[in-house]
């Protein structure tokens, strides 16, 4: 069965530094894609970044990195240069295997960007 | 990305009426939308996938008596939360996949609460 764990419940860190939140993965399907969503207090659901698993390379959008580790089954999130709006919860997701396309997610994290 | 829109954002409606929250895709045409609820500080569950003019498909342990999904056209599907009780109180959020990305858009969510 496919899963996504994401073991840090909370966490901080200070502004203007680098911050990376975990998310491991579990299936045996080859090919699978992995997304990071970022949801503030207003409750919107907010995509930030997409990797895929034949992708080559790590994925980045901005201040965003994916990085990616097939053999460990890790997709941790890199947010760098952190800002106080950067302060919410974090999920990561899996895209189901059932070629449905739904979503399974991680536990989340909920970031504290401390000024 | 794409854009999903909810509506109503927030409602307050007392024990036994029933509730509708309506789900749309304003880009594009999203043959399959998705149902979520999350509890404060809790993941996304997963409730039903919307088929664009088929039955809905529910997750194990969802009513679908209770929960009544309707997707009409490509741009629109219904979630109808019938003789909603206390226990019904969430935060319901929908999705659509973005073609040709298969990224997946969130709607603003909608929150519920009976009383």
């Amino acid at each position: 069965a496919q899963k996504i764990t994401q073991t840090q419940p909370g966490m901080f860190v200070q502004e203007k530094e680098a911050v990376t939140l975990d998310c491991t993965y579990d299936t045996s399907d080859p090919s699978y894609g992995l997304f990071w969503y970022k949801q503030p207090s207003s409750g919107e659901m907010i995509f930030l970044i997409y990797q895929g698993s034949y992708d080559q390379q790590n994925a980045t959008e901005g201040r965003y990195s994916l990085n990616f580790q097939k053999a460990r089954k890790s997709a941790n999130l890199v947010i760098s240069a952190s800002q106080l709006g950067d302060s919410a919860m974090y999920f990561c997701a899996m895209r189901d295997s059932s070629n449905t396309g739904k979503l399974i997610f991680g536990q989340g994290t909920t970031l504290q960007v401390k000024p | 990305g794409a854009v999903v829109s909810q509506h109503p954002s927030r409602v307050i409606c007392k024990s036994g009426t029933s509730v509708k929250i309506e789900c749309r895709s304003l880009d594009f045409q999203a043959t399959t939308m998705f149902w979520y609820r999350q509890f404060p500080k809790q993941s996304l569950m997963l409730m039903a996938t919307s088929n664009e003019g088929s039955k809905a498909t529910y997750e194990q342990g969802v009513e679908k008596d209770k929960f009544l999904i309707n997707h009409a056209s490509l741009t629109l599907s219904t979630l109808t939360v019938t003789s909603a009780h206390p226990e019904d109180s969430s935060f319901y959020i929908c999705s659509s996949h973005g073609r040709p990305t298969d990224t997946q858009y969130f709607g603003p969510g909608t929150r519920l609460t009976v009383l």
